[in-house]
């Protein structure tokens, strides 16, 4: 069935250090590809997303490029901040399934 | 623009009670939907909403449910509350219901079950 792999948390990284968060999927058809992050005692805020092949996503820094080959959807960013740390979620919409599927979230914390 | 907005933000009740929690979309959006938040289970989608009918539904039991007004605003039921059902909720709106279409979130509505 449609399902979201993303990489493990938490992660620890320091400020301005490369961040690299991986996420594939499983779809029918093509599906649209998002990544939300979530900050504590909020909702989820879109950071960016991409609707087909080849698409790079980007936003406040952050990249994504939508890899059919490969379904994967990997989240980076060249120097994180701590204002950075939240919770990240890979996410898509496919086919006639209307619904956000979501990975499992990817806790980062980044030090000062 | 305002952001869609959820109420109440908190909520406390106890097992075998019902509750009704209430979204608004931002303004223009037609489509509706909700989302479970827990620890162990993450987030799993409840329903959507698209003028005023349901066009999907999760994998929840017949004790959640849902309607969506002509003004787009939706309200969510739980009935026969139970321990499990202590989550974020989360409402979420979109333009139309097209896979392309974002959907943006609003800052829930936390609910505990005692």
């Amino acid at each position: 069935g449609d399902s979201v792999t993303q990489m493990e948390g938490p992660v620890t990284l320091s400020e301005e250090a490369f961040l690299t968060i991986n996420c594939t999927y499983t779809a029918t058809g093509y599906p649209s590809l998002f990544w939300y992050v979530q900050y504590p005692g909020e909702g989820l805020q879109l950071l960016l997303k991409a609707t087909k092949a080849d698409d790079k996503g980007s936003n406040k820094g952050f990249e994504a490029t939508y890899r059919k080959e490969t379904t994967s959807f990997h989240l980076e960013k060249g120097s994180v901040q701590v204002s950075d740390s939240a919770v990240y979620f890979c996410a898509f919409r496919s086919g006639s399934a209307r619904q956000l599927t979501f990975g499992s979230g990817t806790q980062l914390t980044v030090l000062p | 623009k305002a952001g869609v907005t959820q109420t109440p933000r908190y909520l406390i009740k106890t097992r075998g009670q019902q509750v009704t929690l209430s979204c608004s979309p931002i303004s223009g959006h037609r489509s509706v939907s909700w989302y479970q938040q827990t620890p162990g289970q993450g987030l799993q989608f409840l329903f959507e909403y698209f003028s005023e009918t349901q066009r999907n539904k999760g994998n929840f039991p017949g004790r959640f449910s849902g309607r969506q007004f002509s003004n787009s605003r939706s309200e969510m039921n739980v009935s026969t509350l139970e321990l499990g059902d202590s989550a974020l909720y989360l409402c979420a709106s979109s333009l139309s219901s097209t896979n392309t279409d974002t959907q943006y979130f609003g800052p829930g509505t936390r609910l505990t079950v005692l």
